[in-house]
């Protein structure tokens, strides 16, 4: 099953506007990842925080993970229609062993212009 | 340099048939990641390989699936006797190194798989 669970589902807000995805997850981990995927075909990596940190900024990007909620944020500033897409939080390491990223079932943001 | 390469990009068989995916991951990675990914669903993972070995089958659904790698470098999953419950995108991914899922997964741009 999967270990992440993100919400919402989708959402869909104004160009300009912030926008926050949440995900959840059920055993510990080494780090949390965020991906983001166009039209269903390949991932593109977007942050990575571990599980010693609590806040991760990059550009317009910022992520929070909270071990104890066991709950990671993404949030995106100033959105712009390039940033469309499906986001999906992936954990890594920790009780889940091995190697492998388990992945949540995404969240579809869509930008209005 | 060149990212995560899969071919084809689109393959359509028929039910019954095998189909070979072909993953080229990006040089010098040591691991490798093969994933699948439903219709409207997140990404299930599949196999890994450090080097040329699978330390993880644990996600392949059956024994129709297998998968190798050779030379450490390209890997091929193998999906025998193909079902309609197939139809999927398969994503190759790598990293550097493996180690506890702490290392960046760089994807391919997948394979879109379709059983009629």
């Amino acid at each position: 099953s999967q270990q992440g669970e993100e919400d919402p589902q989708a959402l869909s807000i104004q160009e300009g506007e912030n926008a926050t995805m949440n995900c959840s997850y059920k055993t510990s981990i080494n780090n949390l990842q965020w991906y983001r995927q166009n039209s269903g075909r390949g991932l593109v990596h977007l942050i990575l925080i571990r599980s010693n940190e609590r806040e991760k900024h990059s550009g317009r990007l910022r992520v929070t993970l909270d071990t104890s909620k066991k709950s990671s944020s993404l949030l995106i500033t100033a959105s712009r229609a390039a940033d469309t897409a499906s986001y999906f939080c992936a954990t890594g390491g920790g009780e889940q062993g091995a190697q492998k990223l388990v992945f949540g079932q995404g969240t579809r943001l869509t930008i209005n212009p | 340099g060149a990212g995560v390469s899969q071919s084809p990009s689109n393959k359509v068989t028929e039910k019954g048939k095998d189909v070979e995916l072909r993953c080229d991951p990006i040089s010098g990675h040591t691991a490798l990641y093969w994933y699948r990914q439903s219709l409207g669903q997140g990404l299930e993972f599949l196999i890994y390989f450090q080097g040329n070995s699978a330390p993880d089958k644990s996600g392949l659904p059956s024994d129709r699936f297998s998968a190798e790698r050779t030379g450490g470098s390209v890997s091929t999953l193998t999906i025998q006797r193909t079902q309609q419950e197939d139809s999927a995108v398969y994503l190759c991914a790598s990293s550097l190194t493996a180690s506890g899922g702490r290392e960046t997964q760089y994807f391919g741009p997948g394979t879109r798989l379709l059983v009629l």
